[in-house]
């Protein structure tokens, strides 16, 4: 196991709700990021957290939206769910002491919206 | 963009068989190559990957990275049941998001 965790385990939501995620980053790692990963698929940024503010954007609309904690940890939040949303949502945290190359994985929030 | 392409999609072998996973990436700025095992969850981290030629093992598994042909091989040997997975290859950039493939399935049978 890897040290990072997250909240809640499965999710279901309707169309239009707002979910928040929740990650706690391993010992010693300062950065977050936050992957999708939709069925068949292998994941897809969304974004980064350093120093609690967004170090990168994948190709997201800003409905989905995060924040990072003086402790690392993290919180990704979607509004307006579409159906589309249902997915894996993977953090994964690194040390960007160490170029943020090694990136390990929590064991991820499946939500489904309905 | 930065793209991975990963090959085969999906394999079925046998207990004890070789295989080797392809993976092929075009990105700005390489800084390395990371190999990941999925089961059911989380991806597994395996192995870094930052310079061409050098291989790297743990147990049955060895990787290597040729930056010039822009690709790396993940060999399993011997493999077991418990091999069987997802395996997803990701590259990052220079600014350290990791760009995913959509990964190999690999069913490994008694």
């Amino acid at each position: 196991e890897t040290g990072v965790t997250q909240s809640p385990t499965h999710l279901i939501k309707t169309r239009g709700q707002q979910v928040t995620l929740r990650c706690s980053s391993q010992s010693g790692h300062n950065t977050v990021s936050w992957y999708q990963q939709a069925l068949g698929q292998g994941p897809q940024f969304i974004f980064q957290y350093y120093r609690e503010e967004e170090n990168g954007r994948g190709n997201f609309p800003p409905r989905f939206s995060g924040l990072q904690f003086p402790n690392y940890s993290s919180e990704l939040n979607v509004n307006a769910l579409e159906l589309d949303d249902s997915a894996l949502y993977l953090c994964a945290s690194s040390s960007r002491f160490r170029g943020n190359y090694e990136q390990y994985f929590g064991p991820g929030t499946r939500l489904t919206v309905t | 963009e930065d793209k991975v392409v990963q090959s085969p999609l999906s394999l079925v072998v046998h207990e004890g068989d070789t295989v080797t996973l392809n993976c092929s990436y075009e990105v700005t700025n390489f800084r390395s190559l990371l190999w990941y095992k999925q089961e059911k969850k989380a991806p597994t981290f395996l192995f870094m990957l930052t310079s061409s030629g050098i291989e790297k093992k743990s147990g049955r598994l060895s990787s290597i990275l040729d930056k010039k042909e822009l690709f790396s091989i993940l060999n399993i040997t011997a493999t077991q049941t418990g091999d069987s997975a997802v395996y997803l290859c990701a590259v990052t950039g220079a600014n350290s998001k990791l760009t995913f493939g959509k990964g190999i399935t690999l069913s490994v049978r008694p």
